[in-house]
């Protein structure tokens, strides 16, 4: 079955502590993303790829890193996490450019941190 | 700075009812405007898309109205259903290479419930 997983779906944390979220899909897809979720603000991009060792900022990198060593795994790392990354988190991956291609979304993980 | 703008923040319709969704856009250079839907618990899934070289698409119950000189699209959902109950997103893309290049820009979420 064509889809993007996630790891963990659900994680408390405490402040400073660092995690990592996996996203992995198994479509062979070139570009991926990750979002964060709040209320009233909708889906807000943090870090996207476009292939393999090609990441750029989204429109609210501060206090993520990513990595893209393979075409299947995108990482979403919190190196210091703090309470304002308290958010749903959602990994996306496309088979090319968001314009031309639809985004497939994974299940999400709930970040709290402490 | 919120480049999509999408209103209202809730919308409550009784089955039959016809909900409309709206979205305005700042960015002249966005190419591509999607509609995600999200039920509880899942991530979004696309549901429908338009370009801005025509001023409506429809697929199935779900329509987007595109006014390419005001800026502003909409979703229609005809005939609406308590199974339609979800999250809907608007977002655009811009090909150009200018500052939103590869990123999905979307708008805050629109809570839909259809009560039976």
């Amino acid at each position: 079955e064509a889809q993007v997983t996630q790891n963990p779906r659900y994680l408390i944390t405490v402040t400073g502590k660092k995690l990592t979220v996996t996203c992995s899909q198994n479509m062979n897809h070139e570009y991926m993303s990750w979002y964060r979720q709040d209320p009233g603000l909708g889906l807000r991009q943090i870090y996207y790829s476009m292939n393999v060792e090609v990441t750029d900022k989204g429109d609210v990198p501060e206090g993520y890193k990513v990595s893209r060593k393979e075409k299947r795994n995108f990482p979403l790392i919190l190196e210091s996490p703090s309470p304002n990354q308290t958010s749903l988190y959602f990994c996306a991956s496309s088979k090319g450019l968001v314009v031309y291609n639809e985004q497939f979304f994974g299940p999400g993980t709930r970040l709290t941190v402490l | 700075q919120q480049q999509v703008k999408q209103s209202p923040q809730s919308l409550i319709v009784q089955k039959g009812g016809i909900p409309i969704i709206n979205c305005a856009y700042e960015n002249t250079a966005f190419d591509y405007f999607p509609w995600y839907q999200q039920f509880p618990g899942k991530g979004p899934a696309l549901l429908i898309a338009i370009r801005p070289d025509v001023s409506e698409k429809k697929e199935g119950r779900f329509t987007i109205s595109f006014n390419k000189s005001a800026k502003q699209f909409s979703l229609h959902i005809m005939d609406s259903q308590p199974g339609d109950s979800a999250t809907y997103f608007c977002a655009a893309s811009d090909p150009s290479g200018g500052t939103s290049y590869g990123k999905l820009t979307f708008g805050q979420g629109t809570i839909l419930t259809v009560h039976p």
